[in-house]
């Protein structure tokens, strides 16, 4: 089966850093995603890795490793702005244009 | 603005009634996918339209009929449908079938039936 684990909710203070955790077990694999989205708005881009190491996009930053079937968000000096729900998702190996996303991490920034 | 856009963006209805889901891109794009977004469940996709042709249907009941008229226009249309249908309907494009391809999301119609 297709399965994309990540913790529901996670609370931290603003200013410090969150690793978000995602691990996926699919029939084949090709990248995965990160998006965020605000409570009632889309879900945006954040960014995509296919090849196993760290990806830095200003304060957040996202890692690959594919023989574990592990990645995780990385978000640097939190804001209040960063609460959002964190939607990890992977491109399988069908060729067509299926993305398996996971529930989704909601982000709770408090002061 | 993301470039998608979905109306409307709260809908009500009753099991007996009939009605459609709209979704527009401005971007250019040779993809639209509707996905099913559930309270504390994953997004689920529904249907793929890549130049205006459905390539992916996954095993949605025919309660929910898509239809792409031209690659900037999709919608789906609703009838009969059931309490569990409620929730959130997203919208999005993409420029084509590429593995890096990014989805562009709309705000997603709030559906409750009753």
């Amino acid at each position: 089966g297709q399965n994309i684990d990540q913790p529901t909710e996670m609370t931290a203070t603003e200013g410090a850093i969150v690793q978000i955790n995602c691990t996926y077990q699919t029939s084949g694999f090709n990248g995965l995603f990160w998006y965020q989205q605000h409570a009632g708005e889309a879900p945006t881009f954040l960014s995509y890795n296919v090849l196993d190491g760290l990806e830095e996009k200003g304060r957040f930053s996202s890692f690959l490793s594919r023989s574990k079937g592990y990645s995780y968000l990385l978000l640097k000096e939190l804001q209040m702005k960063d609460s959002a729900s964190y939607l990890c998702a992977v491109r399988d190996g069908s060729g067509g244009f299926k993305t398996i996303f996971g529930a989704g991490t909601r982000l709770f920034v408090k002061a | 603005e993301t470039g998608v856009t979905q109306t409307p963006r709260h809908l009500v209805m009753g099991m007996t009634n009939k009605k459609s889901l709209k979704c527009e891109q401005h971007l250019g794009h040779n993809a639209m996918y509707w996905y099913k977004q559930s309270a504390k469940k994953p997004l689920e996709l529904m249907f793929v339209y890549s130049l205006e042709e459905r390539v992916e249907n996954n095993s949605v009941p025919s309660r929910f009929s898509p239809e792409c008229p031209n690659s900037s226009h999709l919608f789906l249309h609703l009838h009969t449908l059931q309490p569990e249908d409620s929730a959130l309907y997203l919208c999005a494009s993409s420029k084509g079938r590429g593995f890096n391809e990014k989805l562009f999301f709309g705000s997603g119609t709030q559906l409750s039936v009753l």
